[in-house]
């Protein structure tokens, strides 16, 4: 079956801009995961979405937005843009949530470059 | 703030040797931890899902073990293979209905 699919792969954008990525969950997988990966940091949990709904957030501020569409795809978006913002961005879906028994699978990331 | 700490961070090895790395986590509140390869630009795969105190689990050369009570897993790998060059995950949740928190991960090189 088809595996998770984000797009797009790259992107430069300048400070300021907004950006909004977008991710394809395995069919029938419900919960889309996202999290971002910097130089030096593991993967830092963004929010996830589970049958349209937010169902946790991390620790970012309210510039980075997310949902959900009833089809299940996702799509992620952050607003006024920083230099710091420059990151890979993954999103993992699962059929209940990855928090629990459930692995997560994971698309190839969206690798956002500011400028 | 839940802490995931993998070590060493990183570890180069011979081909055909066998190496072994560290996943702690807090000892309380254990739901599920999981074990990830992730390839140099490929996406990260699960290797292992594990929530059972005592939980065992192998597939092929790679085996994992885990100890809720003192809040560790390892991972080991037996003859290491150039192809096992990657970087490894591991995941901690504390109940089913939180996200998963990663540790950065333990970079294996594996020379020919």
């Amino acid at each position: 079956k088809a595996g998770v699919t984000q797009t797009p792969r790259y992107l430069i954008k300048t400070r300021g801009q907004q950006v909004t990525l977008s991710c394809s969950p395995i069919s029938g997988h419900r919960s889309v995961s996202w999290y971002q990966q910097t130089p030096g940091q593991g993967l830092q949990f963004l929010f996830e979405y589970f049958s349209e709904t937010q169902r946790n957030k991390g620790n970012f501020p309210g510039r980075f937005s997310g949902r959900q569409f009833s089809n299940s795809r996702s799509e992620m978006n952050v607003s006024t843009l920083e230099l710091g913002d420059s990151a890979l961005y993954l999103c993992a879906s699962s059929f209940i949530g990855v928090a629990g028994s459930s692995e997560a699978f994971f698309g190839q990331g969206t690798r956002l470059t500011v400028v | 703030i839940l802490n995931v700490e993998q070590s060493p961070q990183s570890l180069h090895v011979q081909e055909g040797d066998s190496t072994n790395f560290t996943c702690s986590f807090p000892s309380s509140n254990f739901y599920a931890l999981h074990w990830y390869r992730w390839e140099t630009a490929k996406s990260p795969e699960a290797l292992f899902v594990m929530t059972l105190n005592g939980d065992e689990k192998k597939k092929g050369r790679i085996s994992a073990t885990l100890n809720t009570k003192e809040g560790y897993s390892y991972l080991y790998i037996k003859g290491s293979q150039p192809e096992d060059s990657a970087t490894y995950l591991c995941a901690f949740a504390n109940s089913g209905n939180t996200p998963l928190v990663f540790g950065k991960g333990t970079r294996l090189s594996v020379i020919a």
